[in-house]
């Protein structure tokens, strides 16, 4: 089983549209979550940090279920410049020999 | 200065050179990162400096050989590289080791 598990996708969404994203983690130590957002052939870019109780940023809500072992990422009317590959990132603790562990990224396309 | 920049921004080499990739932050983050990425696929870790320390060597082959002269200043010198090698190489800093990691703009380094 793969540390972290994502849809690939691609999510193919009209303008406007809300979609939501889950990811999926295997070590119930990690500490640290986040949300990356990569343009093609551009460098992964810090969306979000994902917190117990939720956290919020415009248009995106992030919400990480400790239980489940699960994260989402929540992109309320969706805008063409949305479009990109959006990886989630778990940290383990501070004693974890990784930094980052990637999710192979779910690929959104924004349709006009 | 909020920046990682990396040097240089592409680069096509023979399987007999030696170069050098360069990475620069003056942010006073005091990890820093190699990453390398595949066409779609995420980025994967190859090195951990702390405190100017290597502290992760995930089992990167000797043909890539890190340095941290100083805090800000991180290379990864390549000799003898395989076509296989081609890649994005990323890297990233962080204010610690569990801190929020910041991406440089990448070298898309070419093998031939």
């Amino acid at each position: 089983r793969k540390e972290v598990e994502q849809d690939p996708g691609p999510f193919n969404v009209p303008e406007g549209a809300t979609v939501a994203f889950n990811c999926t983690y295997s070590n119930s130590a990690s500490q640290s979550f986040f949300w990356y957002r990569q343009d093609c052939r551009k460098e992964p870019k810090l969306l979000m940090s994902v917190y117990s109780s939720g956290n919020e940023d415009g248009r995106f809500t992030a919400q990480l279920n400790r239980a489940s072992q699960y994260i989402s990422l929540l992109i309320r009317d969706s805008k063409l410049s949305d479009s990109a590959t959006y990886l989630c990132v778990v940290a383990p603790t501070f004693m974890g020999r990784r930094a980052l562990t990637f999710g192979s990224g779910t690929r959104l396309q924004v349709q006009p | 200065d909020t920046e990682v920049t990396q040097t240089p921004k592409h680069l096509v080499m023979g399987m007999t050179n030696k170069k050098s990739l360069k990475c620069e932050q003056h942010m006073g983050h005091r990890a820093m990162y190699w990453y390398k990425q595949k066409a779609k696929k995420p980025p994967e870790l190859m090195f951990v400096y702390s405190y100017e320390k290597l502290s992760i060597n995930e089992s990167v082959p000797s043909r890539f050989s890190p340095e941290c002269p100083n805090s800000s200043l991180l290379n990864l010198h390549l000799h003898a590289l395989q076509p296989e090698d081609s890649a994005l190489y990323l890297c990233a800093s962080s204010q610690d080791r569990v801190g929020t990691k910041l991406f440089g703009s990448g070298t898309r380094l070419t093998v031939v």
